[in-house]
């Protein structure tokens, strides 16, 4: 069954430092998608990107925060200077063209330390 | 605003005891509400898509229900094994892209 690859699943980076978290999102679908888990708190929208462009994003995703889609399978979220309070799972996700299941990687743990 | 409230927060049943949970939106326009499965540290699983109010779904001992304001999530003879959290999500009509928007959760226990 296809499914969506994210790699790490745990990074543990000092505050300041750059991180970026990799998606493998299915190979036919069309949207993808970061959301955000902190701690015993509910799954956030971070950001859209459909036709290789951002489509929508919440106010979490600040200039801090960048995503790119540099060939055909990656899928990437940049933190360029991460803080405590950016610890927490994040989630990729794609969705296809008939747009009735969205499925969800296993996430990447984010540790600020 | 678009919202999405679930409950309870928690649930502890018997292995067997059937039992529903409960998921109220409150959404400019629904297209499309969403049952997850979210097992610790894990991503959420997808079980159901649900449209238009009447609308129903099963997977296993799972069924999905749909109305105009609300979702119920139906768990019948449940197994130790059914243990997660379950999560709801609407997609709704304001921006754009199918971004959803998602409860707090309810988290089952099954007791053997």
């Amino acid at each position: 069954e296809p499914e969506v690859t994210q790699t790490p699943s745990h990074q543990v980076t000092q505050m300041g430092q750059e991180v970026i978290l990799r998606c493998v999102p299915i190979s036919n679908h069309l949207y993808f998608y970061w959301y955000r888990q902190i701690l015993g708190q509910k799954v956030e929208f971070l950001v859209s990107f459909y036709n290789n462009e951002i489509s929508e994003k919440s106010e979490i995703f600040d200039d801090q925060f960048s995503v790119e889609r540099p060939d055909g399978s990656n899928f990437t979220l940049k933190i360029r200077s991460t803080k405590l309070e950016d610890s927490a799972m994040y989630f990729c996700a794609s969705i296809g063209q008939t747009l009735t299941e969205a499925f969800f990687g296993q996430g990447t743990r984010l540790t600020v330390v | 605003e678009d919202q999405v409230t679930q409950s309870p927060e928690a649930l502890r049943l018997q292995e067997g005891e059937s039992s529903s949970l409960n998921c109220s939106y409150t959404v400019s326009g629904l297209r499309g509400l969403f049952w997850y499965r979210q097992d610790p540290g894990k991503g959420p699983e997808f079980l159901f898509t649900l449209y238009s109010a009447g609308e129903e779904k099963e997977k296993e001992r799972l069924k999905a229900t749909l109305t105009k304001k609300e979702s119920f999530l139906h768990i019948t003879a449940p197994k130790p094994e059914d243990s997660a959290t379950y999560l709801c999500a609407v997609r709704p009509f304001s921006g754009g892209y199918n971004k959803l928007i998602f409860g707090a959760g309810t988290r089952l226990a099954v007791h053997p």
